[in-house]
C-alpha cells in the first residue's frame, strides 16, 4: 500500500445510523486533515491533527468526530448525520518540518462518498 | 481575509489546443501556491507547488505555472491540452497563518472539458 487510502469508497446510511470513515497513510507524515467537498463549493476544512493532537476544528457540527490513534491513522465518526451531509469526505496527510513550518503540500486519498438519506 | 479565486467555472478546449487556467489569491505575506487536478471519482492530485524562487515552475504532464506578484495571480497553462487532462482544477494557497496546521485555502475549482 502506498500513499493515502480511504474506506470505505462509497457508503449510504439513514440520519440515524452510526459510522465511520477510515484514513490510513503511509507516507509517514506527522499531519492528517478531514475535508468536506460538496458541489460547487471549495473544499472545506473539517479537522487538522498534527502530531496526532486536533490542531484545528473548522465549526464542524458534533455529529461529525474525528479520532486519530495515531500518526499513521485517521478516522470520522458519524452519527444522526443530515441529508447535507452528503458529499465527498477527503482525507489528506502533509509533514510538518520541526523549526521550518508546514509548507503545506497535502497528500490526498480518494475520497468517502457519503450519501445520507 | 485570505482567498483563492478561480474566475472560470466551466472551460471547453480542443485536443491540441492550448490552454490557461485562471487564478487569483488574496493573502497577507509571501504565499505558498499550489494546483491539485481531481480526475471523476479521485482524489486530488498535486500538479505543481510554488514556494520561492523562480516565478514559472513546471509540473506533471507538461503543466507549468507562473507566478506574478503584481497581479496577485498563479496562472495554470498547458501548450498541447489532451483529452486525458478533462478534469477539474484547484488553485490553492497556503499555509493560512494559522501557525503550523499546514491549512490550504482552496478556490472552487475549474472544470476543463477537452473535445476531439
Amino acid at each position: 500500500e502506498t500513499g493515502v487510502t480511504q474506506t470505505p469508497r462509497h457508503l449510504v446510511m439513514g440520519m440515524t445510523n452510526k459510522k465511520s470513515l477510515k484514513c490510513e497513510q503511509h507516507l509517514g507524515h506527522n499531519a492528517m486533515y478531514w475535508y468536506k467537498q460538496s458541489a460547487k463549493k471549495p473544499l472545506e476544512l473539517m479537522f487538522v491533527y498534527s502530531l496526532e493532537e486536533r490542531v484545528e476544528n473548522n465549526s464542524v457540527p458534533s455529529r461529525f468526530s474525528p479520532e486519530c490513534p495515531n500518526s499513521s491513522h485517521l478516522f470520522l465518526h458519524l452519527h444522526t448525520l443530515q441529508p447535507e451531509d452528503s458529499a465527498l469526505y477527503l482525507c489528506a496527510s502533509s509533514q510538518q518540518r520541526p523549526g521550518q513550518g508546514h509548507t503545506g503540500e497535502l497528500f490526498f486519498g480518494e475520497g468517502s462518498r457519503l450519501t445520507v438519506l | 481575509a485570505q482567498s483563492v479565486t478561480q474566475p472560470d467555472i466551466h472551460i471547453t478546449v480542443s485536443e491540441g489546443a492550448s490552454l490557461e487556467l485562471r487564478c487569483n489569491y488574496s493573502y497577507g505575506a509571501t504565499p505558498y501556491l499550489f494546483w491539485y487536478v481531481q480526475s471523476p471519482g479521485q482524489g486530488l492530485q498535486l500538479l505543481l507547488k510554488y514556494f520561492s524562487g523562480d516565478t514559472l515552475v513546471q509540473g506533471i504532464k507538461g503543466f507549468e505555472a507562473e507566478f506574478k506578484r503584481s497581479q496577485s495571480s498563479f496562472n495554470l497553462r498547458k501548450p498541447s491540452v489532451h483529452w486525458s487532462d478533462a478534469a477539474e482544477y484547484f488553485c490553492a494557497v497556503g499555509p493560512d497563518g494559522s501557525g503550523n496546521t499546514g491549512k490550504l485555502i482552496f478556490g472552487q475549482g475549474t472544470t476543463l472539458q477537452v473535445k476531439p
